[in-house]
């Protein structure tokens, strides 16, 4: 059975500061893997994906993800904060393609960035 | 291009009643899934419908149900509203093939039910 796990409830960083929301997956066959970002009362915004190919993904508002095969994680990343960036992140993971049930999302991390 | 609208955009219930909520895709998207997102339960995965099939449902019970036009527009429904069942209700839309797995989210319809 494949899972997704975000093992940090939440993340401050200061404004300017460099930034890492941790994901580690378990899948079995070559994982698709999806960031997605909310914000307060709004639905989920894509971010960015990897499917196959350079494992650093870059993607919406400067940031980026790396899939690591050998540690099973995709950490997504971003040089320097910006307050704006405050907001509930979710990793997920599927078995390659497939239908959007087969889709899981991690429990989320929400980032805090302080001025 | 238009994302995916979801109405009402905030509701409030008593227990008992029921409630119907809409979801209208991307143009051009023919996958549509729901999702319950609580802040105990995280996302959960509701059901989904391509071409007017249900295609897979998660666990939840058959108060939950749902349907899709051929339109694509989608409507979920829920019947005999217990607290438990407040929540943020989200649509998604996607392509059926091609793009892999890239969900399309509405805004929302928060149910509040006292």
């Amino acid at each position: 059975a494949q899972s997704v796990a975000q093992p940090e409830d939440q993340v401050n960083v200061a404004e300017g500061n460099p930034l890492t929301v941790k994901c580690t997956y378990s899948v079995s066959g070559n994982p698709y893997l999806f960031w997605y970002v909310q914000y307060p009362n709004r639905g989920l915004q894509f971010l960015l994906k990897y499917i196959t190919g350079d494992n650093l993904v870059k993607g919406s508002y400067g940031f980026e993800a790396e899939f690591n095969k050998s540690q099973t994680s995709f950490h997504l990343k971003k040089p320097s904060a910006l307050v704006s960036d405050s907001a509930l992140y979710f990793c997920a993971v599927s078995a390659g393609y497939s239908s959007a049930s087969k889709i899981i999302f991690g429990s989320g991390t929400r980032l805090s960035i302080r001025p | 291009k238009a994302g995916v609208t979801q109405t009402p955009r905030y509701l409030i219930k008593t227990r008992g009643q029921q409630v119907t909520l809409s979801c209208s895709p991307i143009s051009g998207h023919r996958s549509v899934s729901w999702y319950q997102q609580t802040p105990g339960q995280g996302l959960q995965f509701l059901f989904e419908y391509f071409s007017e099939t249900q295609r897979n449902k998660g666990n939840f019970p058959g108060r939950f149900s749902g349907r899709q036009f051929s339109n694509s527009r989608s409507e979920m429904n829920v019947s005999t509203l217990e607290l438990g069942d407040s929540a943020l209700y989200l649509c998604a839309s996607s392509l059926p093939s091609g793009e892999a797995g890239e969900l399309f989210f509405g805004e929302g319809s928060r149910l509040t039910v006292l």
